[in-house]
């Protein structure tokens, strides 16, 4: 099935760094979702972006949807050891469409 | 948002076994919706339960392997039927309150031998 492009796979940031990842695709979403998943534990719903151009933050998270409708960026700043974990982007096209998922970002970050 | 749990949260299981998970939500929903996460992979739907009709499932899963209930807006089950170690994997229920936004439950981990 349809899948998005998220990059980077993954990432090794030092404490305190930003860090920015994204999702494309070849068509159009009319939601563009962020989940963060823990080890051990099921996604949780980070950020909801529903209209294009979008800019919508939570604490030190920030994403944007994409003008075009086919994009979106995640932007995490003076990232903190519990940043740690997969971020998955998701794509909902409308109706009876199903949300599809990037492949996630593994993000690391060292003390 | 709701409150999702899942049980079991793990389990260790024969290969030709089965296993239910039961996913309870903290309030009603009419759209619940079954997952399967390979290791290392993202999520893929298994199927859609809504209450009062029949699972629609995706291509790949069928009723015999994965049969699905629903019986009340607030509880369902997924069976896992006959398993392989193939599928060893994270099974998430999700629930939607909109059709844009999912929010999901904490998983159970299958492991079968």
């Amino acid at each position: 099935g349809q899948q998005l492009n998220q990059s980077p796979q993954s990432m090794f940031i030092q404490e305190g760094e930003d860090v920015s990842m994204n999702c494309t695709s070849s068509s159009i979403f009319n939601t563009w979702l962020w989940y963060k998943q823990d080890p051990g534990e099921g996604p949780v719903l980070l950020i909801a972006l529903y209209k294009a151009g979008e800019l919508t933050s939570n604490g030190r998270l920030t994403a944007q949807f994409g003008i075009t409708r086919k994009d979106s960026f995640l932007n995490i700043s003076a990232s903190i050891p519990s940043d740690v974990g997969i971020y998955f982007c998701a794509g909902y096209k409308g109706g009876s469409e199903k949300l599809v998922f990037g492949k996630g970002t593994k993000l690391t970050v060292n003390p | 948002s709701a409150v999702i749990s899942q049980k079991p949260s793990r389990d260790i299981c024969q290969r030709g076994t089965s296993l239910t998970i039961q996913c309870q939500v903290d309030s009603q929903v009419t759209m619940m919706f079954w997952y399967r996460q390979q290791p290392g992979q993202s999520l893929t739907l298994i199927a859609t339960a809504n209450q009062g009709s029949e699972a629609t499932y995706e291509s790949g899963f069928v009723i015999d392997k994965f049969p699905i209930s629903r019986p009340n807006l607030t509880f369902s089950t997924l069976t896992v039927s006959n398993m392989s170690p193939e599928d060893s994997s994270i099974y998430l229920c999700s629930l939607s309150r909109t059709e844009e936004t999912q929010y999901f439950g904490p998983g159970t981990r299958l492991l079968v031998l």
